[in-house]
């Protein structure tokens, strides 16, 4: 079975700083990974995904994430926080059986920002 | 139109109401799905329609029963909930393909109380 992991419940950084959200994966098969977020009271928006094209993918908001198949990794970055990126951020799998996306998600990482 | 729009976005009903959820999208995306967040948990998988036909039941009690009436419209019909159904419910849309994963676009949900 396909599934994610989030690892850190919580993460905090400051203003202008390094985000880095991590998502470990588990699949038998080549896998398709996204990056949803969630703002308060909303639904999800998605970030950025993975469908074997190129293990760096970019999104939007100025994150991207890079798939390791080594270190069976899909790791959420932003070079530079901002106030806006907080909220809640989920790694999800999917896995496409006969034309359905069955999307899977983690745990979710809720991301705060210290001016 | 890249939108998927949810209504009502707020309900309160009793245990012996009987209430429906609206979702609609115009993108021509031909997989719809509902899904179920519990508060600080991520979205569980209700129900998946594939050109209008219930592909993917996981389980739901009968007291939610979807109904896909065209390719634009997904409702959930809710009767004798329990206090515990409270959640945000999320509906959300997908092109559909065997060999291509796309992601899902999501509305932005109806929270439901039930009292």
């Amino acid at each position: 079975a396909q599934s994610v992991t989030q690892l850190g419940s919580h993460v905090s950084v400051s203003e202008g700083a390094l985000v880095l959200l991590r998502c470990n994966y588990s699949s038998s098969v080549p896998p398709y990974l996204f990056w949803y977020v969630q703002y308060p009271n909303q639904g999800l928006q998605l970030l950025l995904k993975y469908t074997s094209a190129a293990t760096l993918v970019k999104g939007i908001n100025g994150f991207e994430a890079e798939f390791k198949k080594s270190e069976t990794s899909f790791h959420l970055t932003k070079p530079s926080a901002h106030m806006s990126d907080a909220a809640e951020y989920f790694c999800a799998v999917s896995l496409s059986n006969f034309g359905n996306e069955k999307l899977t998600f983690g745990t979710g990482t809720r991301l705060t920002i210290i001016p | 139109d890249t939108e998927v729009t949810q209504t009502p976005k707020h309900l309160v009903m009793g245990m012996t109401n009987k209430k429906s959820l609206k979702c609609e999208q115009h993108m021509g995306h031909r997989a719809m799905y509902w899904y179920k967040q519990k508060a600080k948990k991520p979205p569980e998988l209700m129900f998946v329609y594939s050109y209008e036909k219930l592909s993917i039941n996981e389980s739901v009690p009968s007291r939610f029963s979807p109904e896909c009436p065209n390719s634009s419209l997904l409702n959930l019909h809710l009767h004798a909930l329990q206090p515990e159904d409270s959640a945000l419910y999320l509906c959300a849309s997908s092109q559909e393909s065997a060999d291509r994963v796309y992601g899902y676009t999501f509305g932005s949900g109806t929270r439901l109380t039930v009292v």
